[in-house]
């Protein structure tokens, strides 16, 4: 059975620490690994990885895939209040529509 | 640009009422996504529709639950005879085309099982 596996479940931490949020995928026919942040309503896309070893940044979150050994990385630097919220990854694979999610890590920032 | 607005936002039905909840994808969108997410659990895919037309309703129960996405209207996510597992916030989600990888998703409608 398909699985998307996040870690931790839950981070509390104080503003300005560094994060790294884990995700580890066992997938058939892997596509691609996607990144979105939930705050209480709609989820929004972060990143959308397909390739091993190439950094996607944007501001201070960054992220990574390594294809080889499964799983991903998501990096927020210099962490604010406003980053608090639930951290999705998502994978997508070939033959089908659907994304198969983890179950978030929770992320509390506290000033 | 308005994005993917569901309604309503929040729904409480008592057990075995019908529950029916709305998508209208962003503009330009012609594929629909609905995921159900549980307290504490992931988001579960449910079923994919382009217009008028289901595509993969592989994670939709067998039974009580069924989608459209008619050629005029939103998506329609329809749950009859609710029961209180049924509880949870549904996520409608949408993309310009197959195979895009990134979803916009809506607020979500949140529904409560009396």
């Amino acid at each position: 059975e398909d699985k998307v596996v996040q870690s931790p479940l839950s981070l509390v931490v104080h503003e300005g620490d560094t994060v790294t949020l884990n995700c580890s995928y066992e997938v058939t026919n892997f596509r691609s690994l996607l990144w979105y942040k939930q705050e209480k309503k709609a989820p929004t896309f972060l990143f959308m990885l397909t390739s091993s070893g190439i950094e996607k940044k944007s501001g201070r979150l960054s992220s990574i895939l390594d294809k080889k050994e499964l799983f991903s990385i998501l990096n927020i630097t210099a962490t604010q209040t406003g980053d608090s919220a639930v951290y999705l990854c998502a994978v997508e694979w070939g033959g089908s529509e659907k994304l198969v999610f983890g179950k978030g890590t929770k992320l509390t920032v506290n000033p | 640009n308005a994005g993917v607005m569901q309604n309503p936002r929040h729904l409480v039905r008592r057990r075995g009422q019908e529950a029916r909840l709305r998508c209208s994808p962003m503009k330009g969108h012609s594929h629909v996504y609905w995921y159900r997410q549980l307290p504490e659990e992931g988001l579960k895919f449910m079923v994919y529709l382009q217009k008028e037309n289901i595509i993969d309703e592989s994670g939709m129960p067998k039974e009580r639950f069924s989608a459209e996405f008619p050629k005029e209207g939103p998506s329609i996510l329809r749950i009859q005879q609710v029961v209180r597992g049924d509880s949870a916030a549904y996520f409608c989600a949408s993309s310009p085309a197959r195979n895009t990888g990134e979803l916009f998703f809506g607020e979500g409608s949140r529904l409560t099982v009396l």
